[in-house]
Formats: C-alpha cells, structure tokens, sequence
C-alpha cells in the first residue's frame, strides 16, 4: 500500500471549515483513499474514501486532485466534537489496514 | 444500529500468563480484524479473517493466535504475556464486495484495554 504524508497537528475554529490535507504521491490505479478518525481512545472511525471522484457524505468531503497524488479532508463546519486525530489510508479495500501517523485536529472555541 | 461488540472491556494479567479477547462483528459482517495500540501509538494490524479464514496478517507475535468461528465471531488469544503486550486492542468488522472486489469499510468495536503487571 502507498505511503501517506499528514500534518502532524492542526488547529480550527469552531464552525469553520477543516481542511486536512494528505500526500499519497506513489499511489497506484487500483487503490482508494479513505479517512478514518479516533477520538480520545476510542475506536476508529469510519469517515468517507475515494478512489478519483470527489465524494461527500453527511460527515464530510474529500478532494481527490486529478493526478491522485493528494486529496484533502473537509469537515464543513467543525465542532469540538471533532476534535480527533485523522488518519489518511491508501488502500486496494483488501483485508489488510496500515495506519500512519495521522493529524492531530484541535477545534477551539 | 448494532456494533461491534468487544469483551472484556478492560483486563488486567500478569506477566506469562495467558489472555483471551472476543469480538463479535456487526450482523452479516463477513470479515473481522484485529489491532493493536501501545500507548500514544497508532493502531497496528496485528490480523484478519474471512469467512473464517485468515485473510492477512500484519505483527502480529507468534505468542498470539486468533481465530473466527462458524457465526462470525473471533478470538484472539494471547499467550506467555509481556509488559510491552500493554495496550488498547480493537476490532473491526466488515463486509467483502465479491462484485467489487472489495472489503467495504470497517466499523470498530470500543476496544478492550489489556493491561500486564
């Protein structure tokens, strides 16, 4: 699976947009990108993936560039709840899962 | 909605003993997986089942052994346990796509933290 690149950290107003960015520039044609996110000890959290298009869901959007090279996570108006380190995947969708070191996203008041 | 069910939520061991992890995947979820994460660490794929077999491996040490069984759920043992086994270990389940083939995306359960004294 290709490797990623995040922020280490990020901070964002509450009730702005979260625009995470993430590198995967050695991904291949048959691998998508997907986001997940862990909250405070919690388990992971599904958020969206894409494979091309660009994709929306009622969490978030993701931007995939049109050489795949990056893409870029957005929580339209972000909350304290969303606080959270965000993991940025690629992956063929087989059985195996890697995850990097994601970024740390801070939402303030 | 049902999730992903993890027991124990929380164990405590002692060094060389031995430890036993359950997971029950969300209903007609084929496929499960296991992960490990050390303090202030990221999750590691330790393994994963389909169709009660083993689909992948990742790091997982040879002291651990896990399975699934005939509905869906899996265990993961862990043997001769080690300070360093201490830590949060999740399940995820999800379903194979034979049309796509793809695993769609996986639901993780609450976790159980080990921990070894």
């Amino acid at each position: 699976d290709a490797k990623t690149t995040q922020p280490t950290s990020m901070d964002c107003a509450e009730g702005r947009a979260a625009n995470l960015p993430c590198n995967h520039s050695t991904i291949s044609g048959n691998e998508y990108v997907y986001w997940y996110r862990q909250i405070h000890s919690q388990g992971p959290q599904y958020i969206i993936h894409g494979l091309k298009n660009n994709e929306t869901n009622e969490m978030a959007s993701l931007i995939i560039t049109e050489d795949r090279k990056s893409s870029t996570l957005i929580l339209p108006h972000a909350t304290l709840r969303d606080t959270a380190v965000y993991y940025c995947i690629v992956s063929v969708g087989g059985f195996k899962t890697i995850f990097g070191a994601g970024t740390r996203l801070f939402v303030k008041a | 909605a049902a999730g992903v069910i993890q027991s124990p939520r929380h164990l405590i061991k002692e060094k060389r003993e031995t430890a036993t992890l359950k997971c029950y995947p969300i209903p007609r979820h084929d496929t499960v997986y296991w992960y490990q994460q050390g303090p202030g660490q990221d999750p590691q794929f330790l393994i994963s089942f389909y169709e009660k077999m083993q689909s992948d491996k990742g790091s997982i040490p040879d002291r651990f052994s896990a399975q699934q069984f005939s509905d869906y759920h899996s265990e993961l043992n862990m043997s001769s346990l080690e300070l360093g086994d201490s830590a949060l270990y999740f399940c995820a389940s999800s379903l194979w796509d034979w049309v796509a083939g793809e695993v769609y995306e996986q639901y993780f359960g609450p976790g159980t933290r080990l921990t070894v004294t």
